[in-house]
């Protein structure tokens, strides 16, 4: 089962910045919080990942509480080819138990 | 790099065939992982291999399930005899440990079972 919650839906408006969220409710301190996406009948796409820090790489940023118990994944300025299912795991640093959970499906309205 | 590349793309066939999907990594990557995505149980990790082993098979469903990996650019997935619960798409990822933990997935296999 996965070891994270987010909701399972959202929609953001074409051009705004879109801000989903996860909670982290068991995550243990060697667990990194990772992202992917999966856009429409094509496999899944890494994203981001972090541990403490915040992130940010050309595709998105990560925002990590102090406590580590939530993060957000924002995309800074939404267009229609961001629509697709988000997911947030966390896993160990070279861990390969990913549990991708259901995800939150994103829709960039136009 | 043309990426993780599976094959088909596409499977039809009738309950109790032998059913094989291929997986070809990313050259150069060590981990090679098989996952199953279904509506009802979303995506899940059925079995990785380490350069070319298998090391953790837990979410293999049963026996009717194997996978190989004869090398490091080849993988099958293999259910004999199928049921039409095997439906679903199955995907192949693989990534390096040099790198960050990023798995790079193929585009998937769909599979019906009829």
């Amino acid at each position: 089962d996965a070891k994270t919650t987010q909701p399972t839906s959202m929609d953001c408006a074409e051009g705004r910045a879109a801000n989903l969220p996860c909670n982290h409710s068991t995550i243990s301190g060697n667990e990194y919080v990772y992202w992917y996406r999966q856009i429409h009948s094509q496999g899944p796409q890494y994203i981001i990942h972090g541990l403490k820090n915040n992130e940010t790489n050309e595709m998105a940023s990560l925002i990590i509480t102090e406590d580590r118990k939530s993060s957000t994944l924002i995309l800074p300025h939404a267009t229609l080819r961001d629509t697709a299912v988000y997911y947030c795991i966390d896993s160990n640093w070279g861990g390969n138990q990913f549990y991708f959970g259901t995800g939150t499906s994103l829709t960039v309205i136009p | 790099d043309a990426g993780v590349i599976q094959s088909p793309r596409h499977e039809v066939t009738e309950m109790g065939q032998e059913v094989t999907l291929r997986c070809k990594p990313i050259s150069g990557h060590d981990y090679l992982f098989w996952y199953r995505q279904t509506m009802m149980r979303g995506l899940e990790l059925l079995i990785y291999f380490n350069n070319n082993v298998p090391i953790d098979d837990s979410g293999m469903p049963e026996d009717r399930f194997s996978a190989k990996m004869p090398n490091a650019s080849f993988s099958t997935l293999k259910i004999q005899p199928s049921e039409p619960r095997d439906s679903a798409v199955y995907f192949c990822a693989s990534r390096s440990r040099r790198s960050s933990n990023e798995q790079f997935f193929g585009p998937g296999t769909r599979l019906t079972v009829l």
